[in-house]
């Protein structure tokens, strides 16, 4: 079955700076990647996604990039702000709707004030 | 976007006992899944749950450990039975709905301690 592998487990960055998170998916069949946000207490809600169509997504401060040759995915945020500090899971799945999400072991992003 | 109830939000319940939670939605869905996120972890599936048809487990969940049901398309229960502590987790419903972009789906969580 799929596997998805995410780093770092804990990021800390300035207020301001960039931060980046990747994934790594093990199966070639794998078609939508997903990133979801989830605040201390809260349910994960979805931040941005892309599809293997497509090489890269941008949404504001928040961009997604896709190597399909490589098997590996991205999080940029850039500008990074207090409200960004939570953790970040990536997800990966070969046919959404039909079958299930596969996670990452997620990100903690702290942003230092 | 599709609103997922879910219930409880919490519970303490003695080892031995089994909990039921509940997780209702909106519209009707096709596909329901269940996911345990222990604290300081990723979401874990735990199964799927199809509208009349038996659930499907995933490796190292069992249906005598957690009965599912489905009895309609927007209605789905999850029973965590002979608890022990190391059940006590946080339990999330989720839903792939079909909009003007895909996406899954949240409900709020069913935080579980086992005393």
């Amino acid at each position: 079955g799929e596997n998805v592998e995410q780093h770092p487990s804990t990021l800390s960055v300035q207020e301001g700076d960039s931060a980046v998170i990747k994934c790594t998916y093990s199966d070639s069949a794998s078609n939508y990647f997903p990133w979801y946000k989830q605040e201390l207490g809260k349910r994960p809600q979805l931040i941005i996604d892309i599809r293997s169509n497509v090489g890269e997504k941008k949404d504001q401060r928040i961009a997604v990039t896709l190597n399909k040759t490589a098997k590996h995915f991205s999080l940029h945020i850039t500008e990074t702000q207090p409200e960004d500090s939570a953790v970040y899971f990536c997800a990966a799945s070969k046919n959404f709707g039909n079958e299930k999400l596969t996670f990452g072991t997620g990100t903690r992003l702290t942003i230092i004030p | 976007s599709a609103v997922i109830s879910q219930k409880p939000s919490r519970d303490i319940c003695q080892r031995g006992t089994s909990l039921t939670i509940q997780c209702q939605v909106d519209s009707q869905v096709t596909m329901m899944f269940w996911y345990r996120q222990q604290p300081g972890q990723s979401l874990t599936l735990i199964a799927t749950a199809n509208q009349g048809s038996e659930a499907t487990y995933e490796s190292g969940f069992v249906i005598d450990k957690f009965p599912i049901s489905r009895p309609n398309l927007t209605f789905s229960t999850l029973t965590v039975s002979n608890m022990s502590p190391e059940d006590s987790s946080i339990y999330l419903c989720s839903v792939e709905a079909e909009l003007t972009v895909t996406e899954a789906f949240f409900g709020q969580g069913t935080r579980l301690t086992v005393v």
